[in-house]
């Protein structure tokens, strides 16, 4: 079946401008989770989408950055105002359960979003 | 706050020869999962291990979780040019969110 994809693949913006960024899990998984990785790191945990709610915000850097998932399924990011330091890979998860449960996460191939 | 440490960071290895990753983290955790992620690609699940002592193995690789030590181990055997990449641990600390080692980036040469 499908996996996670993403929109855009690359976005390049200019500093100040607004961006969003769409996440569409797989079929069926009730758990979306967004990351973000900058050159030579791991990734690291922005949100985590237990259906419509966001379970755990705690990862997002500022309020410029901000998640919906208004009907469980897609999902899309936004971040307001951009900075150079925003200039990353933003990666989308899916997992079928999480919240405690066993929690394997499917990548999608990512957005790769560059701020001039 | 959960910690994840991976060592080495950098790896070159001889085509045919063994070699390990280690990956150990700071808090209580008995979910563990290894990734591994080509040159601007994603990430590609390799290996879930989920308690004390889990071994999985595929192919070339095998992965092993010692909860008690807060380690995990990605044991390549006779590397070929193929396993080229970077691999990743990341640790289930929360039940939810994964935090992620640097990386070992592994570069097999002929």
């Amino acid at each position: 079946g499908a996996g996670v994809s993403q929109t855009p693949s690359n976005k390049v913006t200019e500093k100040g401008k607004y961006v969003e960024l769409r996440c569409d899990p797989i079929s069926g998984h009730t758990a979306l989770y967004w990351y973000r990785q900058s050159l030579g790191q791991g990734p690291e945990f922005l949100i985590y989408f237990q259906g419509t709610g966001a379970a755990d915000d705690s990862g997002l850097p500022n309020d410029r950055f901000f998640a919906v998932r208004p009907e469980g399924s897609v999902s899309t990011l936004k971040i307001q105002r951009t900075e150079r330091g925003d200039s990353a890979v933003y990666l989308c998860a899916s997992s079928p359960l999480g919240g405690g449960s066993y929690n394997e996460q499917f990548f999608g191939p990512g957005t790769r979003l560059t701020v001039l | 706050e959960l910690k994840v440490e991976q060592n080495p960071l950098f790896l070159s290895m001889q085509e045919g020869k063994n070699y390990t990753i280690y990956c150990n983290y700071s808090t209580t955790s008995d979910r563990l999962y290894w990734y591994r992620q080509d040159p601007g690609k994603s990430l590609e699940s390799l290996f879930v291990l989920l308690s004390n002592g889990a071994v999985k193995q595929e192919g070339r690789l095998m992965a092993s979780l010692d909860t008690k030590a807060r380690l995990s181990t990605l044991h390549i055997t006779a590397a070929v040019h193929d396993l080229s990449a970077t691999y990743f641990c990341a640790v289930d600390g929360s039940g939810s969110r994964l935090t992620f080692g640097e990386g070992t980036q592994l570069t097999v040469n002929p």
